[in-house]
């Protein structure tokens, strides 16, 4: 199975920052990851799908970018509703797999 | 509006069985790949299972292979995960999702299978 690693694990930031989240696979992947939003006790939410597609609904301070083996996630000026766990996950392969989640908290 | 709601959760031994249900609605069915991803308590996303639209294809995490069933009934727009022989790793949130090329576009909201003595 594709390894999907995050960093960092947890990141504190502030409402306005703009912040960055990491992704490496074990191996290639193409663009075929995805990144979710998941508040606590709640469903995830895409994001993010093909690396860099903005799912419908989505606001425009997310992004995503990368390719092969390297992505990333950013959120330009954060706002209060977007302090949740990030996760990301590759679809090139099966089993499809999950990084281990990046906990975005307030400073 | 897309809606998936899970159903069948609860508490069970270790060895026992759980059926889980997953009703969709707001998108026809039919035309969708589904999964079932799972969530252990504290702990990240699991992928767990997935179904091609006519349940000709079936794929599973090699963890739950021989174990877990995923089926469905179009007619009633329903998903389903038969789990057996269950253990206490088996612990988690289970979430359906609507597939869209392998990555969940719409999430129900879980339910939680508990499996101890």
């Amino acid at each position: 199975a594709i390894r999907m690693t995050q960093s960092p694990s947890s990141l504190s930031a502030s409402t306005g920052d703009r912040v960055t989240i990491t992704c490496r696979a074990s191996q290639g992947i193409s663009s075929y990851l995805a990144w979710y939003q998941q508040k606590p006790g709640k469903a995830p939410k895409l994001l993010i799908y093909a690396a860099s597609t903005l799912q419908s609904g989505v606001p425009s301070r997310f992004s995503g970018s990368g390719s092969g083996t390297d992505f990333t996630l950013t959120i330009s000026c954060l706002q209060s509703e977007d302090f949740a766990t990030y996760y990301c996950q590759q679809y090139y392969s099966y089993p499809p797999t999950f990084g281990q989640g990046t906990k975005l908290e307030i400073k | 509006e897309v809606q998936l709601v899970e159903s069948g959760g609860g508490l069970v031994q270790p060895g026992g069985s759980l059926r889980l249900s997953c009703a969709a609605s707001g998108f026809t069915f039919s035309s969708y790949w589904m999964s079932w991803v799972r969530q252990a308590p504290g702990k990240g996303l699991e992928w767990v299972a997935n179904i091609k639209q006519d349940g000709s294809e079936k794929y599973y995490v090699d963890s739950v292979k021989g174990r877990f069933t995923i089926s469905r009934d179009n007619a009633k727009n329903s998903l389903y995960l038969q789990m057996n022989s269950l253990r206490a790793e088996d612990t988690a949130v289970y979430y359906c999702a609507r597939n869209d090329h392998d990555y969940g576009d719409y999430w129900g909201q879980g339910t939680l299978v508990t499996v101890s003595s």
